[in-house]
């Protein structure tokens, strides 16, 4: 099994909501990425969990909140988005931090 | 890595021709360089990479090569097809140092018919 499991493929959620993406994969990897992409510019690293512990954080607003329940789990907590906040949202493992990266098909993300 | 740039950002080909994609990195440090496909409503999906060991890599009709020296690598795709339009992106990393990778802005590569 070589697949990152991203649910849901899309979200419309307003201002208000608060809402979730989650991630999964089952190659025994031990970093979780999450990416945000915007259309027509490479994905953007927000955050990097190693060995289920969050360790790296690039300077991403509170809004959005990581989680890490266990190896093959990651998820990514949304609350009071704004519009600009509509992207294409990846999740990636590899076997270490730094290793050969496997991406998700990703949750395509509206914010109304 | 530091800074990667790539080029073209738009590539147009016949079927059957070759199509070439070239990447630049400012970190002398890398030594890690991975090629990712991203088709449409996809996420991006790792076709090829290099290490800074070896000077070219080829996987069919795929080819990666590297020139340490002048800091750039090169993405061949011979014998395009149909199918192999997509939007392609280089990255630089320091592999198995922890450190995470730097993408190029991305190429949209389109084959036609």
């Amino acid at each position: 099994d070589t697949e990152v499991t991203q649910t849901p493929k899309h979200l419309v959620m307003g201002m208000t909501n608060k809402k979730s993406l989650k991630c999964e994969q089952h190659m025994g990897h031990r970093a979780m990425y999450w990416y945000k992409q915007k259309a027509k510019k490479p994905p953007e690293l927000m955050f990097v969990y190693s060995y289920e512990k969050l360790s790296i954080n690039e300077s991403v607003p509170s809004r959005f909140s990581p989680e890490c329940p266990n190896s093959s789990l990651l998820n990514l907590h949304l609350h009071a988005l704004q519009p600009e906040d509509s992207a294409l949202y990846l999740c990636a493992s590899s076997s270490r931090p730094g290793e050969k990266l496997f991406f998700g098909s990703g949750t395509q993300l509206s914010v109304l | 890595g530091e800074n990667v740039e790539q080029h073209p950002s738009t590539l147009s080909v016949q079927e059957g021709d070759s199509a070439v994609i070239k990447c630049t990195y400012s970190d002398s440090a890398s030594n890690y360089f991975p090629w990712y496909k991203q088709e449409l409503g996809k996420g991006p999906q790792l076709i090829i990479d290099i290490r800074s060991n070896v000077g070219e890599k080829k996987d069919q009709r795929i080819a990666v090569t590297l020139n340490k020296t002048a800091k750039h690598f090169s993405l061949h795709i011979t014998e395009t097809q149909p199918e192999d339009s997509a939007v392609y992106f280089c990255a630089d990393g320091h592999y198995n140092a922890g450190n995470m990778l730097t993408f190029g802005g991305g190429t949209r590569l389109m084959v036609k018919p």
